[in-house]
């Protein structure tokens, strides 16, 4: 079946470097989507990419789709405290399709 | 701002028990999920829920679990006969108009399998 995978596992990062979280998916996807999820909470939604090659910006997180459509990134530019989480991305295969995969995600950490 | 709610936010069972988590889709909104997620693991699908049936549901959700949207507000789901490996955190999400929209979650229920 269609698996969604993200390195790195585990992010540990001082205050104000940089992180970036990459997801790759075995399958081309129609879309990504990508979500947060607070220590103890549940996810939620940032971001929806759709177009091949397609890059979003929201303040310091920036979004890429790869150009085949089966990779995307989240780079998250001058870490603060409130970005403590775990970042998935999240996959829906084809058009039609309902079931959004979820990768495993990247927990980030940050060292004040 | 509409919120998915959930019921109860921690539930305790016996292994064999039948459990029922509940919750409150946003009110206009058309598609409903369920997730699953074992602590410290990935969100897993569980079954997705359009037009009072169900549209697409995953390897895990077998003859143990059944979904009902009985009363146009709430959605549940049904676990007949819990095992250990049930224990989980259980999202409820839902959609307002397409599958490709954002999906909004609930808080979750945490079952623990005794």
């Amino acid at each position: 079946g269609q698996q969604v995978m993200q390195i790195p596992q585990y992010q540990h990062v001082q205050e104000g470097e940089d992180f970036t979280t990459y997801c790759n998916s075995s399958t081309t996807l129609s879309n990504i989507q990508w979500y947060k999820q607070r220590p103890g909470g549940h996810p939620v939604f940032l971001i929806q990419l759709v177009k091949s090659g397609e890059v979003k910006k929201q303040k310091r997180l920036t979004f890429q789709f790869g150009e085949a459509k089966k990779n995307s990134s989240l780079h998250i530019t001058a870490t603060q405290t409130t970005d403590v989480g775990t970042y998935f991305c999240a996959g829906l295969r084809n058009f039609g399709n309902e079931k959004l995969t979820f990768g495993t995600g990247t927990r980030l950490t940050i060292i004040p | 701002e509409p919120e998915v709610t959930q019921t109860p936010s921690h539930q305790v069972t016996q292994m064999g028990q039948e459990v029922i988590l509940r919750c409150v889709p946003i009110s206009n909104h058309l598609y409903f999920y369920w997730y699953r997620q074992i602590l410290g693991q990935k969100v897993e699908f569980l079954v997705s829920f359009y037009n009072n049936e169900i549209s697409e549901k995953s390897e895990i959700f077998d003859d143990q679990f059944s979904v009902e949207r009985p009363d146009g507000s709430n959605f549940t789901l049904k676990i007949r006969s819990t095992k250990l490996e049930d224990s989980a955190m259980y999202f409820c999400a839902s959609i307002r108009t397409s599958v490709y929209n954002e999906q909004f979650f609930g808080p979750g229920t945490r079952l623990t399998v005794l």
